[in-house]
């Protein structure tokens, strides 16, 4: 079964380091899709980064950038420069391209606190 | 910017009573899903739809329906609501099923007493 794994529960950083949230994923298809998403303490939901399995390069969005190694099943989610607004959930999510109508996977969610 | 805007924001029901919560999206998104939030259970699927007057079941479907009459509008309906279903209600759509980011609303607290 497909399953997506945030081990972190929370983590908390000085402004301005760099911290990196990790995220390990099962699945059995060779072509999947691979996103994270914000949630703040307002609880709105945003997404921020998403990585192809099948693109080698790891994807950058501004101070956001992932770590992806396929070899490992691993997606980690790398911010750099942190500032306070920084501070939220984030949430690994996996999609499998099966079909047309294929469902996305999340994990737990990854509890970030940026202090000054 | 994608737009999804959740009616209402907040509500209390009461239990055995009905809920509706509506969705409207304006992305001209094919997808809408209802995801539910509880602590310690992140974002699980309720339903989703992928065309008009045509719906899905997603992971924990059982106490609600669904109602996806326009590309741009999808509701969820709790027909008798329960205790268990006080949660944090998203709506969301994409453009595709596969490759493509969703987008959120704001999100709706219900609280069934």
């Amino acid at each position: 079964a497909q399953k997506v794994t945030q081990t972190q529960t929370s983590i908390s950083v000085m402004e301005k380091t760099t911290v990196t949230m990790d995220c390990v994923y099962e699945t059995q298809d060779s072509s999947y899709f691979l996103f994270w998403y914000k949630q703040t303490a307002s609880g709105e939901i945003v997404f921020l980064i998403r990585q192809d399995s099948y693109k080698k390069e790891n994807a950058t969005v501004g101070h956001y950038s992932l770590n992806f190694q396929k070899p490992k099943s691993s997606i980690g989610l790398i911010i750099t420069a942190t500032q306070i607004e920084d501070s939220a959930v984030y949430f690994c999510a996996m999609r499998e391209l099966v079909g047309d109508n294929s469902k996305l996977i999340w994990g737990l969610g990854t509890s970030l606190v940026v202090n000054p | 910017e994608a737009a999804v805007t959740q009616s209402p924001r907040s509500k209390v029901a009461v239990t055995g009573g009905k809920v509706t919560l509506s969705c409207h999206q304006t992305n001209n998104h094919d997808y809408m899903y209802w995801y539910r939030q509880d602590t310690g259970h992140g974002l699980r699927l309720i339903h989703y739809s992928y065309v008009a007057d045509s719906t899905e079941k997603g992971d924990i479907p059982d106490g609600y329906k669904a109602s996806r009459p326009s590309q741009e509008n999808f509701s969820l309906i709790l027909e008798l609501a329960s205790l268990s279903q006080t949660a944090v209600y998203f709506c969301a759509s994409s453009l595709t099923g596969s490759n493509t980011e969703v987008f959120f609303g704001k999100g709706t607290r219900l609280t069934v007493v």
